[in-house]
């Protein structure tokens, strides 16, 4: 089974507008931790914000910040005020406690920001 | 700001050749891996390492071998380029607890003629 599904392949916001991207996981560890990362066209993976499991309140960093629903094991990245530079790959990834503890992927989100 | 440097940035070369890619950290990051991304798809685990002496295969099977003799040095090797190996290589490191992020390298766009 997958852990991450990113549903949307691509997403197109107008500039100034705010953008949620879907992301949710599966897991029966009951500790783990929530990742989004940007990817440029040039290819670096830029890590954006994090959430644990056991975190009460819902990241923020400026202008991006989690909304996290555990019940639901969602945890959708919201972009407000979009601007031209956020045009990229978004990957939202998660990282259980037991095992090898690595990181899985999800398949990407495409962000067009429209001017 | 991550210290994470991979060289080179983009290697075009013909099958056959010998070919190691370099990665370097210097944030005394126990985790280091890498991965494995065709343009636009998602990201495939080929490899980690938990520390000196220590290297895993990921989930992703690939000709690729890899050693961690220094806790600052990851290197990726593959002793027969083929076309089929053409991808961009991203290496990554991390601190071993579960809320720690991984810091990535800019990664290397390998070409196999």
């Amino acid at each position: 089974a997958q852990k991450i599904t990113q549903t949307q392949p691509g997403m197109f916001v107008q500039e100034k507008e705010a953008v949620t991207l879907d992301c949710t996981y599966d897991t029966s560890d009951p500790s783990y931790g929530l990742f989004w990362y940007k990817q440029p066209s040039s290819g670096e993976m830029i890590f954006l914000i994090y959430q644990g499991s056991y975190d009460q309140q819902n990241a923020t960093e400026g202008r991006y910040s989690l909304n996290f629903q555990k019940a639901r094991k969602s945890a959708n990245l919201v972009i407000s005020a979009s601007q031209l530079g956020d045009s990229a790959m978004y990957f939202c990834a998660m990282r259980e406690q037991t095992g090898a503890n690595n990181l899985f992927f999800g398949t990407g989100t495409r962000l067009t920001v429209i001017p | 700001e991550a210290d994470i440097y991979q060289t080179p940035r983009y290697l075009v070369i013909g099958t056959g050749k010998k070919i190691t890619l370099e990665c370097s950290q210097t944030m005394g990051h126990d985790k280091m891996y890498w991965y494995q991304q065709d343009p636009g798809m998602e990201l495939h685990l080929i490899h980690y390492s938990y520390g000196v002496n220590s290297t895993e295969k990921g989930d992703l099977s690939s000709e690729s071998t890899v050693s961690r003799i220094r806790t600052e040095h990851f290197p990726l090797t593959l002793e027969s380029a083929r076309p089929s190996h053409t991808s961009q290589y991203l290496c990554a490191s991390s601190e071993r607890w579960r809320n720690q992020p991984q810091h990535f390298g800019d990664g290397t766009r390998l070409s196999i003629l």
